[in-house]
């Protein structure tokens, strides 16, 4: 698949478990961004990276650990996660951040239990 | 930082009409706004962008304008097609820093 995927598509997890989510893009950019999308927030950004360094964090809680090993991979760690945090969560990659267009993953739907 | 902020946040108009979302933001330094459409179930895509350096752009059906002086600019839709039903997201940008997103306009076609 060309582009930028994320697995798994979906994962219900419950507040105790820990598990990852991926993000890869296969474009040769060098930002990826991590997006929350819920009814209250249409578009929320979590984290951003430029050359694996990470520029953003959104006020974003602990109990989200962002990794970022190189410029196509992206992942998002979660543990002990709330009912709130269910939600779709989108990963973006771009050329730069700045004035660049952004190319979304089809997102990974999480629901907490 | 910059704020983004979008309006309406739900569209209703008859198919054949015309459709217009309009952005406000807040930081004089941003010069690039792009626009994007999430269908349901979708990703968000690029529809379309302009820089600072121009006042309008179009692309067939779409177009945008843009007013740095009051700060703000506007997605225009004309002859809407049902398949122009979708959320439609603004934003804005300064230099290389984030893009910062507005939150959203869903824009539903009658046939």
């Amino acid at each position: 698949e060309t582009g930028v995927t994320q697995t798994p598509r979906h994962l219900v997890m419950g507040m105790t478990n820990k598990k990852s989510l991926k993000c890869e893009q296969h474009l040769g950019h060098n930002a990826m961004y991590w997006y929350k999308q819920s009814a209250k927030k249409p578009l929320e950004l979590m984290f951003v990276y430029n050359f694996k360094e990470q520029t953003e964090n959104n006020s974003v809680p602990s109990r989200f650990s962002p990794e970022c090993p190189n410029s196509s991979h992206l992942f998002l760690h979660l543990h002990t996660l709330q009912p709130e945090d269910s939600a779709l969560y989108l990963c973006a990659s771009s050329q730069g951040t700045g004035p660049y267009e952004q190319y979304f993953g089809p997102g990974t739907r999480l629901t907490v239990t | 930082g910059e704020n983004v902020e979008q309006h309406p946040s739900t569209l209703s108009v008859q198919e054949g009409d015309s459709a217009v979302i309009k952005c406000t933001y807040s930081d004089s330094a941003s010069n690039y706004f792009p626009w994007y459409k999430q269908e349901l179930g979708k990703r968000p895509q690029l529809i379309i962008d302009i820089r600072s350096n121009v006042g309008e752009k179009k692309d067939q059906r779409i177009a945008v304008t843009l007013n740095k002086t009051a700060k703000h600019f506007s997605l225009h839709i004309t002859e809407t097609q049902p398949e122009d039903s979708a959320v439609y997201f603004c934003a804005g940008s300064g230099g290389y820093q984030k893009v910062t997103f507005g939150t959203g306009t869903k824009l539903q076609v009658i046939p």
